[in-house]
């Protein structure tokens, strides 16, 4: 099993609409999970890190389910904007290094 | 803001050249990473630091080599550029081991190797 997996995409979906990423870990004794948003040809910056509790950023919804060790993210009310590549981003327990899925590409089309 | 900063945007060099590529953080993080990304393949961690002298390998070091001599600067040295190593390369930054150690990008170089 990959470290970090996920739906390469591209996801297209229209203005407006609701969009859902899914992503596994394979390590269940990862301790920190982020959403990094990459534009493209630009470096990856950091959306949401992603808490057990589940947390809220306006248009965005970021789940953790340690059972089945997977993340999601949620993009509510797709802009135009939102039109980048999501990485899925993992932190393995005693690591200074972040593991990386290889993206989901989203397209917003007007 | 954090800030780091790569020595060029693009890079073209011969087969067998010795390429520098030079990373420079303004936030004083103790952790120092280089990566490569192409496509397909997502990022991979060539070689990181913790502190300066100090060095660790990545997931593929082979080929590159790493110079941490202040705190602020991560280099990183191709000895004898081939063509598979024509890629995007980020420099990142953080501090010391978190909960939540947010990396901070460089904005990238895209060495070409002729």
């Amino acid at each position: 099993r990959k470290e970090v997996e996920q739906d390469p995409g591209p996801f297209n979906v229209p203005e407006g609409a609701t969009v859902a990423f899914n992503c596994t870990y394979s390590n269940s004794a990862s301790q920190s999970f982020f959403w990094y948003r990459q534009d493209c040809r630009k470096e990856p910056k950091l959306l949401m890190s992603v808490y057990s509790s589940g947390n809220e950023d306006g248009r965005f919804t970021a789940q953790l389910n340690r059972a089945s060790q997977y993340i999601s993210l949620l993009i509510r009310d797709s802009k135009l904007s939102d039109s980048a590549t999501y990485l899925c981003v993992v932190n393995p327990p005693g690591s200074y290094q972040l593991t990386f899925g290889k993206g989901t590409k989203l397209s917003v089309i007007p | 803001d954090v800030k780091v900063t790569q020595s060029s945007r693009y890079l073209v060099k011969r087969t067998g050249e010795k390429v520098f590529l030079e990373c420079v953080q303004d936030m004083d993080h103790e952790n120092m990473f280089w990566y490569r990304q192409d496509p397909g393949l997502g990022l991979r961690l060539i070689y990181f630091s913790y502190d300066v002298k100090m060095k660790e390998k990545g997931d593929i070091p082979e080929g590159y080599s790493v110079s941490r001599e202040k705190k602020e600067r991560f280099s990183l040295i191709l000895e004898s550029a081939s063509t598979n190593q024509t890629s995007m390369y980020l420099c990142a930054s953080s501090r010391l081991q978190s909960s939540y150690n947010e990396q901070f990008f460089g904005p990238g170089t895209r060495l070409t190797v002729l």
